[in-house]
């Protein structure tokens, strides 16, 4: 099976401007997540999909955004771009097993974000 | 003014040596626990989890251990080799706390190990 893949690998902006970042989860896993990382916050979550649902959020800003797709893949976007938005961005699928109160997430490689 | 980083600790062994990493987690409630590891350029990658139910876990060299009362996790790995080198991270989760929760991981801080040949 394909792990979690993300695109693109390395992204470089200017402040002010606007990014989107993409994440197809493993074949069959329906919860996408996404996490901020950085040196300074460490690993920090964002949201969480589950049938095109947003279910959970982190304590981000409303410039940070996301959708999901019916085939389960995802979207995050970025809009209004600061310095202290350089990070890497990190999707994580799951195929929860909700009965035996397991939650394996599965992480893509990321994609670096750099602001200017 | 200026942001610190996190002074992640470190940990550094002999290859072959046994390796005990620690992690203090955040909520009481947490019910689900994963470590994972982190090598430099990738994304995390799942080592093994253990649910409150429990308090010990084997897996393939490694061990995790989970002390509720302290609110504790230990994660050790035997027999160390120069590939464990990597940051080691623990996560929460309150996987029974209705669907809402389940998405999300609160992760440690991590913890650097370093495998000397």
């Amino acid at each position: 099976k394909a792990g979690v893949t993300q695109t693109p690998r390395y992204l470089i902006k200017t402040r002010g401007q606007q990014v989107t970042l993409s994440c197809s989860p493993i074949s069959g896993h329906r919860s996408v997540s996404w996490y901020q990382q950085t040196p300074g916050q460490g690993l920090q979550f964002l949201f969480e999909y589950f049938s095109e649902t947003q279910r959970n959020k982190g304590n981000f800003p409303g410039r940070f955004s996301g959708r999901q797709f019916s085939n389960s893949r995802s979207e995050m976007n970025v809009s209004t771009l600061e310095l202290g938005d350089s990070a890497l961005y990190l999707c994580a699928s799951s195929n929860i097993l909700a009965g035996e109160g397991k939650n394996i997430q599965y992480f893509g490689a990321g994609t670096r974000l750099s602001v200017l | 003014g200026e942001s610190v980083g996190l002074h992640l600790p470190t940990l550094s062994v002999q290859e072959g040596d046994n390796s005990i990493i620690n992690c203090a987690y955040s909520n009481s409630a947490s019910d689900y626990f994963i470590w994972y590891k982190q090598e430099s350029g990738k994304g995390p990658q799942f080592i093994i989890d253990i649910r409150s139910n429990m308090d010990k876990r084997q897996g393939q060299r490694v061990t995790v251990l989970l002390n509720k009362t302290v609110k504790h996790l230990s994660l050790q790995i035997a027999a160390t080799q120069p590939g464990d080198s990597a940051v080691y991270f623990c996560a929460e989760n309150l996987a029974n706390a209705g669907c809402t929760s389940y998405g999300k991981l609160t992760f440690g801080q991590g913890t650097i190990l370093t495998v000397h040949p």
